[in-house]
């Protein structure tokens, strides 16, 4: 799997928009990147996946530029429930044998 | 939400002993896997079940062991503890399909003394 880089951690204030960036720069072409996320005790849970351009989904969206070479997870208005790991992980589609990294603590803060 | 369930919730051994985690998966998942995570790091992979087949492994010792029954409930097998085998051990199940549908448990939390 490519080797994924991210902050280890961010905060942010209720209400705001939190992006957070993942640099992949060896990801391979049939690499999809996928986003996990994780709070204290209990397993992580999936967020967001894409392979191009722009996905959305009830809770997030995904921009990835045209050199995929990066990721960007974008979480709008965040609340304080949204205080958690996020995980940024980059492998074939349909990988189920995942490595997670470090992750992005993300705190919000009231 | 996730249906997928482990058992115990926390463990506490001591070196050298041998602990066996059970996972049920959430209903109509036929794949396990099984990942390690320590304190402060993400989880590794160690190893996944597909139709009570093997199916992958990431880079553990044999000492890490597994099982999946027929009804694809699963266990985990550790022989000749290492203090360094203290972390959370979570299991997730998922149709073998799509990767959203991968679904985790809570997780054990094993403590080796």
């Amino acid at each position: 799997l490519a080797k994924t880089t991210q902050p280890i951690s961010m905060d942010s204030y209720e209400g705001q928009e939190v992006n957070i960036t993942c640099s992949h720069n060896n990801i391979a072409t049939n690499d999809y990147i996928t986003w996990y996320q994780q709070f204290p005790s209990q397993g992580p849970r999936f967020i967001i996946q894409g392979y191009k351009t722009k996905v959305t989904n009830e809770v997030a969206s995904l921009f990835i530029p045209a050199d995929r070479k990066s990721s960007t997870l974008s979480l709008p208005r965040v609340s304080l429930s949204d205080t958690a790991v996020y995980y940024c992980l980059v492998g074939p589609f349909g990988n189920e044998k995942l490595t997670f990294g470090t992750g992005t603590r993300l705190t919000i803060i009231p | 939400e996730t249906g997928v369930t482990q058992s115990p919730t926390h463990l506490i051994k001591t070196r050298g002993q041998q602990v066996t985690l059970r996972c049920s998966s959430q209903s109509g998942h036929n794949t396990v896997s099984w990942y390690q995570q320590a304190l402060g790091q993400g989880p590794q992979f160690i190893f996944q079940y597909y139709r009570e087949e093997e199916n992958g492994r990431g880079n553990f010792p044999p000492r890490f062991s597994g099982l999946q029954f027929p009804n694809y409930s699963s266990e985990l097998n550790v022989n000749a503890l290492e203090l360094d085998d203290s972390a959370l051990y979570l299991c997730a199940s998922s149709s073998g399909l799509v990767i959203e549908t991968q679904y985790f448990g809570p997780g054990t939390r094993l403590l080796v003394l």
